[in-house]
């Protein structure tokens, strides 16, 4: 199994500011992800974090707004770019493991709230 | 495209009393079924999955059981406890092309568990 650590845990962030979401894995691993969960609401896939290359985006997401990068096989950073209180949620990392069809695993998240 | 439907919730119950939670999908391909646990403050944890039909997935005293007939996955649990108040979250995930890895994961609206001494 993978375990996801990802800092910071929880920010209060101003209108109009960024803030970088920086997520470690502590296994090489396949794949890694970013999603959103809004208050209440399920998860929605950002974008896959590729290493070395640009993200790949979901429709609704861009880099401009979430800039993403993977610098190696076990990190990965998520920047909220020009915030807005609409931008308020928990954001999640998400890796996949290199064992057989790969499980997914998820970091505990990083509560964002935007004034 | 795929998509997951869950039961609605919250959902409230007495220890030891039986959970069933729900949840049905639709998908082009033949997928795999998942279910994760969200306790209050931390992520999501694996809590068990299943890859074909017939297929039961187990731990930690919960089942669920790969119906491809009913497109279903429900969750079960013969006694909850106060410590499995938690949001579940079922989820199915195709293989790529090659049946060599799974592409992303589509998830249920989750479901709210709060189980009372």
């Amino acid at each position: 199994s993978a375990v996801i650590s990802q800092k910071p845990s929880r920010d209060i962030c101003q209108r109009g500011t960024s803030l970088t979401i920086q997520c470690q894995v502590d296994s090489q691993v396949t794949m890694m992800f970013w999603y959103r969960q809004q208050p209440g609401q399920s998860l929605t896939l950002i974008a896959t974090a590729n290493q070395g290359s640009e993200a790949t985006y979901e429709s609704g997401f861009v880099i401009d707004k979430f800039p993403i990068s993977r610098p190696n096989l076990t990190f990965s950073t998520l920047t909220v770019s020009n915030m807005s209180p609409e931008d308020s949620s928990i954001y999640l990392c998400s890796a996949r493991d290199r064992g057989p069809l790969g499980t997914q695993y998820f970091g505990p998240g990083t509560r964002l709230t935007v004034l | 495209g795929n998509s997951v439907t869950q039961m609605e919730g919250p959902v409230t119950l007495s220890e030891e009393a039986f959970l069933t939670i729900n949840c049905t999908y639709t998908a082009t391909g033949y997928p795999s079924l998942f279910w994760y646990v969200q306790y209050p403050g931390e992520g999501l944890q694996l809590l068990l999955k299943a890859t074909k039909a017939d297929d039961k997935g187990s731990n930690k005293g919960f089942e669920a059981t790969y119906r491809k007939e009913t497109t279903s996955f429900h969750l079960e649990k013969g006694s909850v406890q106060v410590s499995d108040s938690a949001v579940y979250f079922c989820a199915l995930s195709d293989l790529d092309a090659g049946g060599t890895s799974y592409g992303k994961l589509t998830f249920g609206q989750g479901t709210i568990l709060t189980v009372h001494p």
